[in-house]
């Protein structure tokens, strides 16, 4: 079964814009990891966030985890068109093995 | 230094055929995962190698799929009578150990006609 979602599915910004994305998982986790997909092809790890983590940040790249709600967001300050790509998100537990969302698809309009 | 490798980048065959991906995972990376994704869809978990070990396998979708990494490094995934619906990108990934940042191949799209 499907753990992570994110929200929204897909997202279109004008350059210089922020964008948030969000996920939202069911079941524990240790840590919870977010990517990025250029054309469907590899993914690139962005960040990973620690289940006794709140906030992680990184370049332009913030990342909030609120175990209580089970839900984590991605926010991207100052988008560039470089940014236009997939997002998703992975949660792991120990014995368990990644599992990934859907994704949201943002486009940063020049 | 080199990443993680998959060859052939594109495959395509007809159905009833047996097809073979190659990946050649980052070097002392002894976690290794094969992903399937669909067009839209985020990867889709397989099976997870940590050395030469299946640890995890229940993400084959059934007996069809085998996947083997006999030396803990090159891991090679076999799909026999393919079927039209086994066509996606079939991503590789490989980490220090489970549960750390994976590390992608740029995956090997397969198409069964």
């Amino acid at each position: 079964s499907q753990q992570g979602e994110e929200d929204p599915q897909a997202l279109s910004i004008q350059e210089g814009e922020n964008a948030t994305m969000n996920c939202s998982y069911k079941t524990s986790i240790n840590n919870l990891q977010w990517y990025r997909q250029n054309s469907g092809r590899g993914l690139v790890h962005l960040i990973l966030i620690r289940s006794n983590e709140r906030e992680k940040h990184s370049g332009r790249l913030r990342v909030t985890l609120d175990t209580s709600k089970k839900s984590s967001s991605l926010l991207i300050t100052a988008s560039r068109a470089a940014d236009t790509a997939s997002y998703f998100c992975a949660t792991y537990n120990y014995g368990q093995n990644f599992v990934f969302g859907p994704g949201t698809r943002l486009s940063v309009l020049p | 230094g080199a990443g993680v490798s998959q060859t052939p980048s594109n495959k395509v065959t007809e159905k009833g055929k047996y097809v073979e991906l190659r990946c050649d995972p980052i070097s002392g990376h002894t976690a290794l995962y094969w992903y399937r994704q669909s067009l839209g869809q985020g990867p889709e978990f397989l099976i997870y190698f940590q050395g030469t070990g299946a640890a995890d396998d229940s993400g084959l979708p059934n007996d069809r799929f085998f996947a083997v990494r006999p030396e803990g490094s090159v891991s090679t995934l076999k799909i026999q009578r393919t079927e039209r619906g086994d066509s996606a990108v079939y991503l590789c990934a490989s980490s220090l150990v489970q549960g750390n940042e994976q590390f992608f191949g740029p995956g090997t799209r397969l198409t069964v006609l």
